[in-house]
């Protein structure tokens, strides 16, 4: 039984691009979070989405970013125009049911995303 | 908004020492996460509680909920606990502390 799998683990963007990442939740999660983790900073929640439906984004910049969770596939966390202040380490966590419901919650590696 | 406030901020410990990383909050809660973090890697969910105390190995977790504080304790330390300690509260969603740094020297 496959962890959360990110994808990629490291990317790099000049100041303008996209940067897109990836999640697959574990096998049997419907829930997904992602959360920021900026240089020498604790962990920032941004959005949480199940199966086709963002439920919590408060935690998200209005602007350049989204995050989708397709009835198929991964979700999906873009950012458009990337700026500097964007480099960061962004993890993705998934659980079978919302986590106060259970409390279970399981971690992915990663994206650390640099933008030069 | 709740605050999470973690004590100490970085511990440098001789290996076989006892070790105790604190946690505090500022509102109510419904469980507490502590998590680990190796330097360019991924985060492991170590404990989640809710009440009372939990023990996995050479590592112990407390909480008290009328005190909003949580230990992390680890026994016999090993440099292979050298890692960042993290305390995250869930009560509508999860709130994060800055993190322990903590180093086992041989």
């Amino acid at each position: 039984n496959a962890g959360v799998m990110q994808n990629p683990r490291h990317l790099v963007r000049r100041r303008g691009q996209e940067a897109r990442l990836r999640c697959s939740p574990m096998k049997g999660h419907s829930h997904v979070y992602w959360y920021r983790q900026l240089p020498e900073e604790g962990l920032k929640f941004m959005v949480y989405l199940q199966k086709e439906n963002i439920i919590d984004e408060s935690g998200m910049p209005k602007e350049r970013f989204s995050a989708e969770f397709p009835k198929e596939g991964p979700s999906i966390l873009r950012i458009q125009q990337v700026v500097r202040g964007d480099s960061a380490a962004y993890f993705c966590a998934s659980s079978p049911a919302r986590t106060g419901d259970t409390g279970e919650l399981f971690f992915g590696e990663g994206s650390r995303l640099t933008v030069l | 908004k709740n605050e999470v406030e973690q004590s100490p901020q970085n511990l440098t410990a001789q290996e076989g020492e006892f070790i105790t990383i604190n946690c505090s909050y500022s509102v109510g809660i419904s469980a507490l996460h502590w998590l680990q973090q190796h330097p360019g890697g991924g985060i492991v969910s170590l404990f989640m509680l809710s009440s009372g105390k939990k023990k996995h190995g050479r590592l112990i977790a407390t909480i008290n909920i009328q005190e909003k504080h949580s230990s992390l304790h680890i026994t016999a330390s090993h440099p292979r606990d050298s890692a960042v300690y993290i305390c995250a509260v869930l009560s509508y969603q999860l709130t994060f502390g800055k993190g322990t740094k903590l180093s086992v020297i041989p």
